[in-house]
């Protein structure tokens, strides 16, 4: 049964700077990852979809990358703001199985 | 409306009462699913539809009853809840339940159910 970890469960940094998240997953037969990201109270903004055809994918300051042999994929955010603070998770869709998140708070 | 609407958006009800939430989706997808969101732990998957059929229910209580009259409608029916049940109820949809790299979820804003 696929389990996803996300270390750490809470970061804080100040603001400009670079960070990755971490995502691990249990059974790399995988076909792709999404990553999320959630404000309190409310529901999940699909960030990106990496196909496991992909190596990464990049949307704006946020770049994903996904090591199937490995069983992990990262979350690199670049010139971190204030308004990127919020509960980070990662998934494998085809599995429905989620990580419990990691909650970044970039501080000004 | 577009992406996935759910409602109410916040619910308080007694350990008797009978209450529904509601999800649409209008993103012209296939499949569609109830999670269950509790403080500091993963999101757990309830039930999953493909096109009005049920294919999953993850031993949930039967407290808890789906219903998809339709591939754009999903409801949940709740009945004689428990304090424990308090949660945020999320609804989601994918293109199709193929497994498959295309298979992505879009999820709604939720519902914050609190159970007195």
């Amino acid at each position: 049964k696929q389990e996803v970890t996300q270390i750490p469960a809470a970061l804080s940094v100040p603001e400009g700077e670079n960070l990755v998240l971490n995502c691990s997953f249990t059974d790399s037969a995988i076909y792709n990852l999404q990553w999320f990201r959630q404000d309190p109270g409310k529901g999940l903004t699909s960030l990106l979809l990496i196909q496991s055809s992909q190596r990464e994918q990049t949307s704006g300051r946020l770049n994903a990358s996904l090591d199937k042999s490995s069983g992990r994929s990262t979350l690199y955010i670049a010139a971190s703001q204030p308004g990127d603070s919020a509960t980070y998770l990662c998934a494998v869709p085809n599995d429905m199985r989620f990580g419990a998140g990691t909650r970044l708070t970039v501080k000004p | 409306e577009t992406g996935v609407t759910q409602t109410p958006r916040h619910l308080v009800m007694g350990m008797t009462n009978k209450k529904s939430l509601k999800c649409e989706q209008h993103l012209g997808h296939n499949a569609m699913y109830w999670y269950k969101q509790s403080a500091k732990k993963p999101l757990e998957l309830m039930f999953v539809y493909s096109l009005e059929e049920r294919v999953e229910n993850n031993s949930v209580p039967s407290r808890f009853s789906p219903e998809c009259p339709n591939s754009s409608h999903l409801f949940l029916h709740l009945h004689t809840l428990q304090p424990e049940d308090s949660a945020l109820y999320l609804c989601a949809s994918s293109q199709e339940l193929t497994r498959d790299e295309y298979n992505e979820q879009f999820f709604g804003p939720g519902t914050r159910l609190t159970v007195l």
